[in-house]
């Protein structure tokens, strides 16, 4: 199994440009999730989703949007990238119940100038 | 709201001595509770979890954590530090409150450093 993956591993945006981070798992993970590592503040939820089609608001939602058409795949979309979205995201699966591991992706390291 | 404090944002320890990693939650809901660590440029990983069995619970690499309801506390520990343990450490609590279920609210992290 792959686990979870995570593409690209670096980027650089301009503001403005819209572009999609690409998340994918490989062990049927009915739950699945986006973080933003910034320093000083751990994680912070995104998005999440509990399954193809259903998806839900974290705590940091605006200026990114998600969609699940797959179990496998929940891709993140910004939409006019910000320099205040320079950040490290993580995509994280697990099975649905809260005692649950989360596995997490090795990250995208986004730099918006 | 569910709510995890960690104290001390670097802990500084020499190889060999205690490891102590603190960690406060607040939750209206019984808490699932876990430990995560980071090792620089990479993701996260599962060190252990508290579901509500034993309140001492043992994971990977020698430490373990120990669940006390009454001070609302779930800190990590290790008895004897070792060189390779140096990383970043987060508190996380599940959201049960969620439909989700499994959402995660992370502390701030402590990063431990260990000198030889």
């Amino acid at each position: 199994n792959a686990g979870v993956t995570q593409t690209p591993k670096f980027q650089v945006l301009k503001t403005g440009q819209s572009m999609t981070l690409q998340c994918a798992q490989d062990m049927n993970h009915e739950y699945m999730s986006w973080y933003r590592q910034d320093p000083g503040m751990g994680l912070r939820l995104i998005h999440y989703s509990v399954g193809a089609g259903i998806t839900d608001q974290g705590e940091v939602p605006n200026g990114y949007n998600v969609s699940r058409s797959t179990t496998e795949d929940f891709p993140l979309r910004l939409l006019s990238a910000a320099p205040s979205q320079t950040s490290v995201y993580f995509c994280a699966s697990s099975y649905r119940d809260r005692g649950n591991e989360q596995f997490f992706g090795p990250g995208t390291r986004l730099t918006v100038l | 709201a569910q709510s995890v404090t960690q104290l001390g944002s670097h802990v500084s320890v020499s190889e060999g001595a205690l490891v102590l990693l603190r960690c406060n939650y607040s939750s209206s809901v019984p808490p699932y509770l876990f430990w995560y660590v980071q090792y620089p440029n990479q993701g996260l990983q599962l060190l252990l979890k508290y579901t509500s069995a034993a309140t001492l619970v043992k994971g990977i690499n020698g430490f373990e954590a120990e669940f006390k309801k009454s001070e609302t506390s779930f800190h990590l520990t290790k008895p004897s530090a070792h060189m390779s343990d140096a990383a970043e450490y987060f508190c996380a609590v599940s959201e049960g409150a969620r439909q989700a279920g499994t959402a995660l609210i992370f502390g701030k992290g402590t990063t431990l450093s260990v000198s030889s």
